[in-house]
């Protein structure tokens, strides 16, 4: 199985900050999808990436899939209280399973 | 819209109890999966479904069963609870399969403890 791995796993941060949130694998995705997720509810697409290289943003949201098609990153610009939640990272294996792999997460906190 | 809708939400269990979550969607997807959520491991798949009459083993697919009963509706099945099943499950379809890039809807979770 592929393994997606985010980082940083928690991130505190001050309204008006930005940030960014990595998820990296030693191995290709045929495409990159980004989830948010809040308390008590199931995660919520953001975006998928398909083609290595693109560039993808969602207002203050911007979406990057790696050249290889190994690595994806989201970047924050200017985060508000409304963006506090836990974005997941999920890969399309490449071997026709037809399933998605989950990253364990970054769990975002931004404060007033 | 109801989208996806699950059935219970929370559930307390002794080991060695059975019981069935249910799923059903409103959305006419062919697509329909399980996944279990925890802390630190993210979403794992136990069970998909990419069209009604076929269902397949995901990552962690051991101690579970699942009926695709119609296109809307797919159960996951405990046997015997045990311990190491204390999750929280969701539930999520997708009109198109996730290798055309299809987008997965999720449930809002059932909260299953096994004592």
């Amino acid at each position: 199985t592929q393994l997606l791995e985010q980082s940083p796993q928690f991130l505190s941060i001050q309204e008006g900050e930005n940030l960014t949130v990595y998820c990296n694998s030693s191995s290709v995705f045929s495409s990159l999808q980004w989830y948010r997720q809040e308390p008590g509810e199931g995660p919520v697409l953001l975006v998928t990436v398909v083609t290595g290289g693109e560039v993808k943003k969602l207002k203050r949201l911007t979406f990057q899939f790696g050249d290889a098609r190994k690595d994806s990153s989201l970047h924050i610009t200017a985060a508000q209280p409304g963006d506090t939640g836990l974005y997941l990272c999920a890969g399309v294996e490449t071997r026709g399973y037809n399933k998605l792999i989950f990253g364990a997460g970054t769990r975002l906190a931004v404060h007033p | 819209n109801a989208g996806v809708t699950q059935t219970p939400k929370f559930q307390v269990l002794k080991t060695g109890q059975s019981m069935t979550l249910q799923c059903a969607q409103d959305m006419n997807h062919n697509s329909m999966y399980w996944y279990r959520q925890d802390p630190g491991m993210g979403l794992r798949l136990i069970y998909y479904s990419a069209s009604e009459g076929t269902t397949d083993k995901g990552e962690v697919p051991n101690g579970y069963n699942v009926s695709r009963l119609n296109k809307r509706e797919f159960s996951l099945r405990l046997e015997s609870a045990a311990p190491s099943q204390t999750s929280v499950y969701f539930c999520a379809s997708s009109e198109r399969t996730v290798m055309n890039t299809g987008e997965l809807f999720f449930g809002e979770g059932s909260r299953l403890t096994v004592l």
